[in-house]
């Protein structure tokens, strides 16, 4: 079973609000990432975790922050979010570290920022 | 800054047609991927073909790798109206080991019946 699963699949929230996006895989993957997608761009590294421990963070502003619990979950709490953060994120999972394995997404949430 | 730049940006054909796009890439390579998206859905994995490849086949998909030019392309045959959506390749780098992907802007693709 190749999933990722992520929600909430929408999500409005204003600027003073506090969220949470969350994703898990159950593939028995040990690195999991978070990209952000802008309309019409490609995807665009925000976090990848390995081993539960955070191994990259592509200077991501601090109103971002990831969690990752266990093995299965990876969270990103949101606080204090400006307009511009309203984009598509998508959680992913691979294999640990060994580059050539296959990376796979989840369907993303949608957050819109007001 | 983006790995990949793929080319056409838009391609539009019709049902029964062959599309190619193609990708190009400036750095070493241990494998690069393509991706399909739907509009607002999420990235589906077609293919991953390592830098020791040349070519692969996954039903009407067939990519290859050409590492000597830094580019690949992806040939989808007989396409069919469910075929349109973007997509995207990707690039695991040669100094990455976190599996990090660096994507190119994409190709969107339409398919007429």
């Amino acid at each position: 079973d190749t999933e990722v699963t992520q929600t909430p699949k929408h999500l409005v929230m204003g600027m003073t609000n506090k969220k949470s996006l969350k994703c898990e895989q159950h593939m028995g993957h040990r690195a999991m990432y978070w990209y952000k997608q802008k309309a019409k761009k490609p995807p665009e590294l925000m976090f990848v975790y390995s081993y539960e421990k955070l191994s990259i963070n592509e200077s991501v502003p601090s109103r971002f922050s990831p969690e990752c619990p266990n093995s299965s979950l990876l969270n990103l709490h949101l606080h204090a979010l400006q307009p511009e953060d309203s984009a598509l994120y998508l959680c992913a999972s691979s294999q640990l570290g060994i580059s050539g394995n296959t990376i796979y997404f989840g369907e993303g949430s949608w957050l819109t920022v007001v | 800054s983006q790995q990949g730049e793929e080319d056409p940006q838009a391609l539009s054909i019709q049902e029964g047609e062959n599309a190619t796009m193609n990708c190009s890439y400036k750095t070493s390579i241990n494998n690069l991927q393509w991706y399909r998206q739907n509009s607002g859905r999420g990235l589906v994995h077609l293919i991953l073909i390592r830098s020791n490849e040349r070519e692969k086949h996954s039903g009407r998909l067939r990519v290859t790798l050409d590492t000597s030019k830094k580019s690949s392309s992806l040939l989808i045959t007989a396409s069919r109206a469910a075929d349109t959506a973007s997509y995207f390749c990707a690039t695991g780098m040669t100094t990455d080991s976190w599996g990090k992907l660096q994507f190119g802007a994409g190709t969107q693709v339409v398919v007429t019946p």
